[in-house]
């Protein structure tokens, strides 16, 4: 069964600070990668999206894509309490369905 | 640009009563089309998905259905709903084929009393 891995926190920085999310998948054929950002009680928003090995920055947020080590990171530069949220990271496989990992809980401390 | 409609936005339903919730896209053609279940504090559940008019595969054998009775409609519907179907409803889309990311609607609140 295929499957995403994020640890739940809550993961707690300071307002300011770099919040690094990680999250492992067990599909090596997984072809594109997606972070969303998901509000208390709101529909998960597409923030990041990657496909090939190594960084992807966009704005605050840089996504890293490891594909040898089945690793996707997201780092959030300068925190912000308004990036408090839970944060899913997604797999794909071509011709397949989204894979969901359960999510981390980020708080932003002010 | 794209746009995806879900309601109703909220819905509170006695047990054993029908259910349906209906899910719209705009701004695109023969989009592939996603149910998933959220319940609290858990991660995304793959309900039913779509590829096409009247073509849907389902992920989770439960009291739930699916039907898409339009290109860029999809509906969520249930005979008699139970208490464990409770949960926060979302649909999504994809362009269909390749690498394109997914979308989700606001999503359906739905408590079962």
């Amino acid at each position: 069964q295929k499957e995403v891995e994020q640890n739940s926190g809550p993961l707690s920085v300071p307002e300011g600070a770099i919040a690094s999310l990680n999250c492992t998948y067990s599909d090596r054929g997984s072809q594109s990668f997606f972070w969303y950002r998901q509000y208390s009680g709101k529909s998960p928003e597409l923030i990041m999206f990657i496909y090939s090995n190594g960084d992807k920055e966009d704005g605050r947020f840089t996504a890293q894509l490891n594909k040898a080590s089945q690793y996707v990171s997201l780092l959030i530069r300068d925190s912000q309490p308004s990036d408090s949220a839970t944060y899913l990271c997604a797999v794909h496989n071509y011709g397949q369905n989204f894979v969901f990992g359960p999510g981390t809980r980020l708080s932003v401390l002010p | 640009s794209q746009t995806i409609h879900q309601w109703p936005a909220t819905l509170v339903q006695p047990v054993g009563s029908p259910l349906s919730l209906e899910c719209t896209v705009e701004g695109t053609s023969n989009p592939n089309l996603y149910w998933y279940r959220q319940a609290a504090g858990r991660g995304l559940q793959l309900l039913f998905y779509s590829v096409g008019i009247g073509q849907i595969s389902s992920e989770v054998p439960q009291n739930l259905s699916a039907s898409r009775p339009q290109d860029r409609q999809f509906i969520l519907s249930s005979k008699k709903l139970l208490l464990s179907d409770s949960g926060f409803y979302l649909c999504a889309w994809t362009v269909a084929g390749g690498y394109n990311e997914q979308f989700f609607g606001p999503g359906t609140r739905l408590t079962v009393l």
